[in-house]
C-alpha cells in the first residue's frame, strides 16, 4: 500500500467550479507539499505546510495532522488549472535524510 | 535566475550505452536531488546531495551514479543503460534540506532505452 494516496485519480469539471483534491497518508509527517505538473511536464511547487491552512490566489491548501489528511482547493477553476496535482510528504522519523514520499497525482481537466 | 536547468530534454539510447544527464542550478541551493517518474507511480528518489562533495542513495539508486563537485552542478550518470531505465528524469533543488523547504524542479529529461 502506498504511503500517500490521492483522490480522485482523475477529475473533469466545468470552468468556474470549485475543485477539491484529497491526499491521505499513513505515517506521521513533518511536512506536506502540493505540486503542480503542467501538461508540458514541468513541476512547480504550490505549497508546503505542516499545519493549518495556506492560501495563494485561488488555491487553498489545508492539512489535518490528526486525521492524516490534506486537501487542495481551487476556487473559480479555469482551463489553465488543467494539470496533474501531486501530494508529497516528509515522513517522521526520517533520520535526517528528508526524503519525500510522493503520491501518484490527480489529473485535473477543466472544460471551458 | 535560470532556476534549475536540465539537458538534454530528450534522449534515446541503446541497451548498454552510457550517458550523463546534466543538472545545474543558479540559486546557491545546497540540497539537490534526482527523481524518476514512471507511469502510475509517484516520483522516486534516485540520489541526492546535501552539499558539494556529499551524495547519498535514494530509493532506486541501482544503475546510476552521481557526483557533486560544485554547488551548482549535479550530473546523473547511467553506467550501462537498460530498458527499465526508460523514464522521465527530474532534477530538483532546495535551499534547505529537501523535504523541509520549497522544491524547485528542472524541466525534465525524457529518456528512452531501446
Amino acid at each position: 500500500k502506498n504511503e500517500v494516496e490521492q483522490s480522485p485519480q482523475n477529475l473533469t469539471a466545468q470552468e468556474g467550479e470549485f475543485i477539491t483534491i484529497n491526499c491521505s497518508y499513513s505515517v506521521g509527517i513533518s511536512a506536506l507539499h502540493w505540486l503542480q505538473q503542467h501538461p508540458g511536464g514541468g513541476i512547480v511547487s504550490l505549497f508546503m505546510l505542516s499545519s493549518g491552512k495556506k492560501k495563494h490566489g485561488r488555491l487553498i491548501a489545508t492539512i489535518n495532522i490528526q486525521e492524516k489528511h490534506s486537501s487542495l482547493h481551487i476556487t473559480a477553476s479555469h482551463p489553465r488549472d488543467s494539470a496533474v496535482y501531486i501530494c508529497a510528504v516528509l515522513p517522521i522519523p526520517n533520520f535526517g535524510n528528508e526524503k519525500l514520499t510522493f503520491g501518484t497525482g490527480t489529473r485535473l481537466t477543466i472544460i471551458p | 535566475n535560470a532556476g534549475v536547468t536540465q539537458t538534454p530534454k530528450f534522449q534515446v539510447l541503446k541497451t548498454g550505452q552510457s550517458m550523463t544527464l546534466q543538472c545545474a542550478q543558479d540559486m546557491n541551493h545546497e540540497y539537490m536531488s534526482w527523481y524518476r517518474q514512471d507511469p502510475g507511480m509517484g516520483l522516486r528518489l534516485i540520489h541526492y546531495s546535501v552539499g558539494a562533495g556529499i551524495t547519498d542513495q535514494g530509493e532506486v539508486p541501482n544503475g546510476y551514479n552521481v557526483s557533486r563537485s560544485t554547488t551548482e552542478d549535479f550530473p546523473l550518470r547511467l553506467l550501462s543503460a537498460a530498458p527499465s531505465q526508460t523514464s522521465v528524469y527530474f532534477c530538483a533543488s532546495s535551499y534547505q534540506r529537501g523535504g523541509t523547504d520549497t522544491q524547485y524542479f528542472g524541466p525534465g529529461t525524457r529518456l528512452t532505452v531501446l
